[in-house]
């Protein structure tokens, strides 16, 4: 099936650090979702981008639709320790079905 | 608004039992839910894409008589585990597109199921 590369897996920050991580495929996406998941949850919608080079932020956070519509980043600017949780990526496919890929989450960890 | 709602939150069977396990769209319609499974620390897998008023698509390898999909309207799916085993242990998360603009997948609470 389609993969989404999500990096890094984990990480361990500073209160206080800013934070990116990524995504990056061989495919086309047409929507790019950054999602965050705590514990015994569902997924709670981050940031949705739609259109290639948009950059939306959402408070301390920040992502991108990269200009070759194959990869995504998100920032998250001066962490707090409610940020710990694991971030996913999203798309949907361009040409393809409603139904998303999911990237392999990245764990973070902030201390106070 | 675009609330995603997922009952029961957690639930525990005996082998042998079936469960079923609700998601509502409580302010939208939904023509399409989605049903995921995820596993301890790992991503979301799909497992199916469930259409209002006709009949689920399954993702290759999962079996459609043990995972039983049902949209009977615009607001909810539901999923039934037939027959569960202690290997259909995991945690099951729906999802929903909110119309018309479709601004991002709203996603369920989850549902922990234990099979004992």
């Amino acid at each position: 099936g389609q993969q989404l590369n999500q990096s890094p897996q984990s990480m361990f920050i500073q209160e206080g650090e800013d934070v990116s991580m990524n995504c990056t495929s061989s495919s086309i996406f047409n929507t790019w979702l950054w999602y965050k998941q705590d514990p015994g949850e569902g997924p709670v919608l981050l940031i949705a981008l739609y259109k290639a080079g948009e950059l939306t932020s959402n408070g301390r956070l920040t992502a991108q639709f990269g200009i070759t519509r194959k990869d995504s980043f998100l920032n998250i600017s001066a962490s707090i320790p409610s940020d710990v949780g694991i971030y996913f990526c999203a798309g949907q496919l361009r040409g393809g079905s409603e139904k998303l890929v999911f990237g392999k989450g990245t764990k973070l960890t902030v201390n106070p | 608004g675009a609330v995603v709602s997922q009952h029961p939150s957690r639930v525990i069977c005996k082998s042998g039992t079936s469960v079923k396990i609700e998601c509502r769209s409580l302010d939208f319609q939904a023509t399409t839910m989605f049903w995921y499974r995820q596993f301890p620390k790992q991503s979301l897998m799909l497992m199916a894409t469930s259409n209002e008023g006709s009949k689920a698509t399954y993702e290759q390898g999962v079996e459609k008589d043990k995972f039983l999909i049902n949209h009977a309207s615009l607001t909810l799916s539901t999923l039934t585990v037939t027959s569960a085993h202690p290997e259909d242990s995991s945690f099951y998360i729906c999802s929903a597109i909110p119309g018309p603009r479709k601004r991002g997948y709203t996603f369920g609470s989850g549902t922990r199921l234990t099979v004992v």
